[in-house]
């Protein structure tokens, strides 16, 4: 079964404007984290943010902030102030814990365009 | 800051061959990963290592093995290269502490005729 998914269709945003990704997650262990990457066309992945499942509030790293709603389960990425540069596939991934070892599930993406 | 080094960034092999893609990291972490990323299907694991002359095998181990005999060194190996083993490979390495990122090299693209 899906642990991640990320189902939108490739987006295109305006510059200067803000965008959401959306990101749901299935786990039944009470312990687990979420992490956002970013991939653009030079193929390195990059990390952007983490939300621990038992973090109180939502975490921010500069213009990435993470709408966590644990209840739902979701895990939604918001990239303020859109740039040029952010054009890129965003994934987004769970630690999950298998015999003992950390390891992450990804999604399959979200393609992102900004548009001047 | 991190740096994760990839020994190729593209790599064209044939079909049968014995293929080799290694991955060293430089800032001690105890966890490295192997994963391969085709199109629409995100990134698969394939194997992973959580010390030194330890491995595990991840969602889509087949046709593949890895060595990890120093801590800062984990290679993918393919036994015998197949065309469907044509894809972008990304190496990554972490501590082994919960909420620590991996790190990313700059992957390698394989392709095998």
């Amino acid at each position: 079964a899906q642990k991640i998914t990320q189902t939108q269709p490739g987006m295109f945003v305006q510059e200067k404007e803000a965008v959401t990704l959306d990101c749901t997650y299935d786990t039944s262990d009470p312990s687990y984290g979420l992490f956002w990457y970013k991939q653009p066309s030079s193929g390195e992945m990059i990390f952007l943010i983490y939300q621990g499942s038992y973090d109180q509030q939502n975490a921010t790293e500069g213009r990435y902030s993470l709408n966590f709603q644990k209840a739902r389960k979701s895990a939604n990425l918001v990239i303020s102030a859109s740039q040029l540069g952010d054009s890129a596939m965003y994934f987004c991934a769970m630690r999950e814990v298998v015999y003992g070892n950390n390891r992450l599930a990804f999604g399959k993406g979200n393609q992102v365009v900004v548009i001047p | 800051d991190v740096k994760v080094t990839q020994s190729s960034r593209y790599l064209v092999k044939r079909t049968g061959e014995k293929v080799f893609l290694e991955c060293v990291q430089d800032m001690d972490h105890e966890n490295m990963f192997w994963y391969r990323q085709d199109p629409g299907l995100g990134l698969r694991l394939i194997y992973f290592s959580y010390d030194v002359k330890m491995k595990e095998k991840g969602d889509i181990p087949e046709g593949y093995s890895v060595s990890r005999e120093k801590k800062e060194r984990f290679s993918l190996i393919l036994e015998s290269a197949s065309t469907n083993q044509t894809s972008m490979y990304l190496c990554a390495s972490s501590f082994a502490v919960r909420g620590h990122p991996q790190h990313f090299g700059d992957g390698t693209r394989l392709s095998i005729l």
